[in-house]
């Protein structure tokens, strides 16, 4: 099935300090989900972007969705302890059944 | 709480052995996803299944084999177990195909010794 490529693997920052991660595709994408998994804890739902060029947000993060739907973005604006984790982005698989997840990229945040 | 269940939280046994995981699906949830976590891996999906039905299938090894129940629980039997298979196993689920996202279970963690 298709495979989204996450950057960075892992990102080190100082708490205030923005952060953003990214989800590439060498193919164009139906849509695109992001989950947030804390240390120890299970993956939550973030949020599905599903229109090319689409800009969402939540409160301190944004998420962006390429024109040509193969790549999405996550940032999150000065980064708190509470961000600590592995944000991931999912993919509909070719079946269209099932997500599958890029490697994540694993945040952190020291105060 | 998450709403979706999963028995149980640790398990520990020796090769060889056979191990049975279980789920319980959001209240209302038809479709009932497995992921293994791994370190190395990240999340891999295994199989889902849909109101009974299997719908789909990953990288699920032949030792492996599932099934969803009329009542909509759903179980993950882990068979000749090797080290390798040590990992954490996720169940999910969705009211349909998840378009508006999975909720997770808080996993079983297995270790093979």
């Amino acid at each position: 099935g298709q495979q989204v490529m996450q950057i960075p693997q892992y990102q080190h920052v100082q708490e205030g300090e923005d952060f953003t991660t990214y989800c590439n595709s060498s193919t164009t994408l139906s849509n695109i989900q992001w989950y947030k998994q804390r240390p120890g804890g299970h993956p939550v739902f973030l949020i599905q972007l599903v229109k090319s060029g689409e800009v969402k947000k939540q409160k301190r993060l944004t998420f962006q969705f390429g024109e040509a739907k193969k790549n999405s973005s996550l940032h999150i604006t000065a980064t708190q302890t509470t961000d600590v984790g592995t944000y991931f982005c999912a993919e509909y698989s070719n079946s269209g059944y099932a997500l599958n997840f890029g490697k994540g990229t694993s945040l952190l945040v020291t105060p | 709480d998450s709403g979706v269940t999963q028995t149980p939280k640790h398990l520990i046994t020796a090769t060889g052995q056979r191990v049975t995981l279980r789920c319980s699906p959001r209240s209302g949830d038809l479709s009932v996803y497995w992921y293994q976590q791994s370190l190395d891996q990240g999340l891999q999906f295994l199989i889902q299944y849909y109101n009974g039905e299997e719908r789909a299938k990953g990288n699920i090894l032949e030792r492996f084999s599932a099934q969803q129940f009329p009542d909509l629980h759903s179980e993950l039997n882990l068979s000749s177990l090797e080290l390798g298979d040590s990992a954490l196993y996720f169940c999910a689920s969705s009211p349909g195909q998840g378009w508006n996202g999975y909720t997770f279970g808080s996993g079983t963690r297995l270790t093979v010794v």
